[in-house]
C-alpha cells in the first residue's frame, strides 16, 4: 500500500511569490493535514481538508490556503512569500492516527 | 500555538543502553502517538496509543498512555545505531477526531556514541 506522496521535494523561492505544494493521502483516507516544521518552532498546524472542504486551520494567516480535490489530494498554496516562510511542508493523511508523506523543504529568497 | 513539554532534549548514549523520554501537558488527550524523524525525511510512525493506562510495544519500543491522559512515555531498549533520529510525541485532542490537528513536542535528539 503507498504511503503520503509530497511533491516537489524541494522548492525555491524569492520573496513576495507564490508557492504551491501538492500531496496524495494514503488510498482510502479522505481527511488531509498540513503541517509546517521551521527551524526551532517544531511541527505547527496548518490546515485540515476533509471530503473536498477546509474544516480547520491552524493560527497561520489567510495567504496560506489550498484546495482538496475529488480523489482526496490536495494543494497547498502560500502566497506573498515571507524569508520566515522557509520551512518543511508536511502532508498527512488518517485521523486522531496521521500518517506522513516526505515533505517539500521551501525555501524563501 | 499549544505543544507538548517533551523530555529530554537530547540524549548521548552509548549503544546497548536503555532510552527513556517522556512527554507531558497540562490538556488531557484521546491519543498518544510517537514518531520518529531522520534528516530530511518525514516523521515515521511508531507507536499509537488510545486508552489510558495502555502499554503497548513495537519490537525494542515501548510506550504507555499515562493513566491521567496528560503524559506518555517512550522507552527503548538496548540502543542500536539505526535508532539515531529525532523523536516525538504527539497528541489528539478529546471531540476532535484529529480535527485540530495533532499537537507535538519538540523533540527528543536522540544521538548514539560509538
Amino acid at each position: 500500500e503507498a504511503g503520503v506522496t509530497q511533491s516537489p521535494t524541494h522548492l525555491i523561492k524569492t520573496r513576495g511569490q507564490q508557492a504551491t505544494l501538492r500531496c496524495s493521502p494514503i488510498s482510502g483516507h479522505t481527511s488531509v493535514y498540513w503541517y509546517q516544521q521551521a527551524l526551532g518552532l517544531g511541527l505547527q498546524f496548518l490546515l485540515w481538508y476533509d471530503e473536498g472542504e477546509e474544516r480547520n486551520r491552524g493560527n497561520f494567516p489567510p495567504r496560506f490556503s489550498g484546495r482538496q480535490f475529488p480523489n482526496y489530494s490536495s494543494e497547498l498554496n502560500v502566497n506573498a512569500l515571507e524569508l520566515e516562510d522557509s520551512a518543511l511542508y508536511l502532508c498527512a493523511s488518517g485521523g486522531e492516527t496521521q500518517y506522513f508523506g516526505p515533505g517539500t523543504r521551501l525555501l524563501v529568497l | 500555538g499549544q505543544q507538548l513539554n517533551q523530555s529530554p532534549q537530547s540524549m548521548f548514549i552509548q549503544e546497548g543502553e536503555d532510552v527513556s523520554m517522556n512527554c507531558t501537558s497540562s490538556s488531557i488527550f484521546n491519543t498518544w502517538l510517537w514518531y520518529k524523524q531522520e534528516p530530511g525525511e518525514g516523521p515515521v510512525l511508531l507507536i499509537a496509543l488510545y486508552k489510558a493506562g495502555e502499554l503497548t510495544s513495537n519490537g525494542r519500543l515501548t510506550a504507555q498512555f499515562g493513566i491521567t491522559r496528560k503524559d506518555s512515555f517512550l522507552n527503548i531498549s538496548a540502543s542500536i545505531p539505526s535508532d539515531v533520529g529525532i523523536y516525538f510525541c504527539a497528541g489528539s485532542r478529546p471531540g476532535g477526531g484529529g480535527a485540530d490537528g495533532l499537537t507535538f513536542g519538540k523533540g527528543t535528539h536522540l544521538i548514539i556514541q560509538p
